[in-house]
């Protein structure tokens, strides 16, 4: 399962503390993902990233933040601003270019807000 | 943005039989669709892709059909095994522009194939 990692793999949290989830990946992949999975409602998008340096708001980007200083790395941070961080959290990768985007996943972190 | 939905939410088939999940999305300008399969606990993997130029794609029991004009496509299983039992999830994506190729995911199918 290398490729693209993440953790912890289970993280508890007080409410009103920020919290950062690890994105890694060595892929050499130029775009990676944030993604919230909940129970019956599929994978929401948080932000995206094609480029270092470089991001954008997802679906339901609202008290998430994100930082892409290196290639490799993707770390997501989740605000006391989020109304329900409860959650699992996937991270993904692709390429851009080519028409070959299958993003590949992470494990995933399931984050609980005590 | 694009909107992609799925059909149904569960689906339960004997082994042996087939299982078809359907998604529609609203994007004319989307041009490539992946169907991922979650088992559980762990991570969706990319089971079977199609671009906008095809209309059929196969790969062993599992096919992928598209429909432009009606913007929708289904996914395919035949001779399920308890093994297929997963939550499978459809996606669309523009493909290049400034989207890039962001994914938008249907709300998933949980498929339960009985032995």
């Amino acid at each position: 399962d290398g490729g693209i990692t993440q953790s912890p793999k289970y993280l508890f949290r007080k409410e009103g503390q920020n919290v950062t989830l690890s994105c890694e990946q060595n892929l050499n992949h130029d775009a990676m993902y944030w993604y919230r999975q909940d129970p019956g409602q599929g994978l929401r998008l948080i932000y995206y990233s094609q480029i270092v340096n470089d991001f954008q708001k997802g679906d339901i980007a609202e008290g998430y933040s994100v930082s892409r200083e290196k290639k490799e790395s993707f770390p997501l941070t989740v605000t006391s601003a989020q109304k329900n961080p409860t959650a699992f959290y996937l991270c993904a990768s692709s390429i851009t270019s080519g028409g070959a985007i299958e993003q590949f996943f992470g494990p995933g972190t399931r984050l609980t807000v005590l | 943005g694009e909107n992609v939905e799925q059909h149904p939410s569960t689906l339960s088939v004997q082994e042996g039989d087939s299982a078809v999940i359907k998604c529609t999305y609203s994007d004319s300008a989307s041009n490539y669709f992946p169907w991922y399969k979650q088992e559980l606990g762990k991570r969706p993997q990319l089971i079977i892709d199609i671009r906008s130029n095809v209309g059929e794609k196969k790969d062993q029991r599992i096919a992928v059909t598209l429909n432009k004009t009606a913007k929708h496509f289904s996914l395919h299983i035949t001779e399920t095994q308890p093994e297929d039992s997963a939550v499978y999830f459809c996606a669309a994506s523009p493909g290049g522009g400034t989207s890039g190729s962001r994914l938008t995911f249907g709300e998933g199918t949980q498929l339960t194939v009985n032995p």
